[in-house]
């Protein structure tokens, strides 16, 4: 069955320290998409990445980072250096090429809610 | 650029009132428009899908309903409201290039007193 888990419900942390949410996932596909959104405390949804199943290669964008591993289906994502306009809802979320219908329906995990003390 | 508007932002409305809810999206033809509902908990619950004018896709059975008269355009609604009606509903879409990502317009927060 296809599952994302955020086993992280909610981490707290001081400006400036480096912080990880993790994600693992679980699909009966061999071609998929996973995903990394954030949802501040506005609560639009904010699109941060899609890495797909073929492509292992870590992503670097300013202080966000993601590992990528398929051995342990793990889409991990880090922030360095956190910052207090970091707080938010993360969620992590699969979508699966030939189950997922051509709408391409996505499934989140329950999403962790990171708090960034100054 | 691709733009999702929804309204009303908020609403507060009384059980067994209707609702109608609004999604509409610019800049982009024929992309497929989806209704999430996030509650209390904070977990994403897809409600309806949709790939075309009049083709309308549910997930989950409800008292709520959802049409799509236009390209872009994306309604939801109800005939009665029910206190677990209440929640935060997103519209999104996918298409133009990649079927796979979506992208959230700002939601409209639904209060059912």
């Amino acid at each position: 069955a296809q599952k994302v888990t955020q086993a992280q419900t909610e981490i707290s942390v001081v400006e400036k320290e480096d912080v990880t949410l993790d994600c693992v996932y679980e699909t009966r596909d061999t071609t998929y998409y996973l995903f990394w959104y954030k949802q501040p405390p506005s609560g639009e949804l904010v699109f941060l990445i899609r890495r797909n199943s073929f492509d292992e290669q870590n992503e670097i964008s300013g202080r966000y980072s993601w590992n990528f591993q398929k051995s342990t289906s793990s889409f991990n994502f880090t922030i360095t250096a956190s910052q207090v306009v970091d707080s938010a809802v993360y969620f992590c979320a699969l979508s699966e090429k030939n189950y997922g219908g051509s709408q391409g329906n996505l499934i989140f995990g329950k999403g962790t809610k990171l708090s960034v003390k100054p | 650029s691709q733009t999702i508007h929804q309204w009303p932002a908020t609403l507060v409305q009384p059980v067994g009132s209707p609702l109608s809810l609004e999604c509409t999206v610019e800049g982009t033809s024929n992309p497929n428009l989806y209704w999430y509902r996030q509650a209390a908990g904070r977990g994403l619950q897809l409600l309806f899908y949709s790939v075309g004018i009049g083709q309308i896709s549910s997930e989950v059975p409800q008292n709520l309903s959802a049409s799509r008269p236009q390209d872009r355009q994306f309604i939801l609604s109800s005939k009665k409201l029910l206190l677990s009606d209440s929640g935060f509903y997103l519209c999104a879409r996918s298409g133009g290039g990649s079927p796979y990502e979506q992208y959230f317009g700002p939601g409209t927060r639904l209060t059912v007193t």
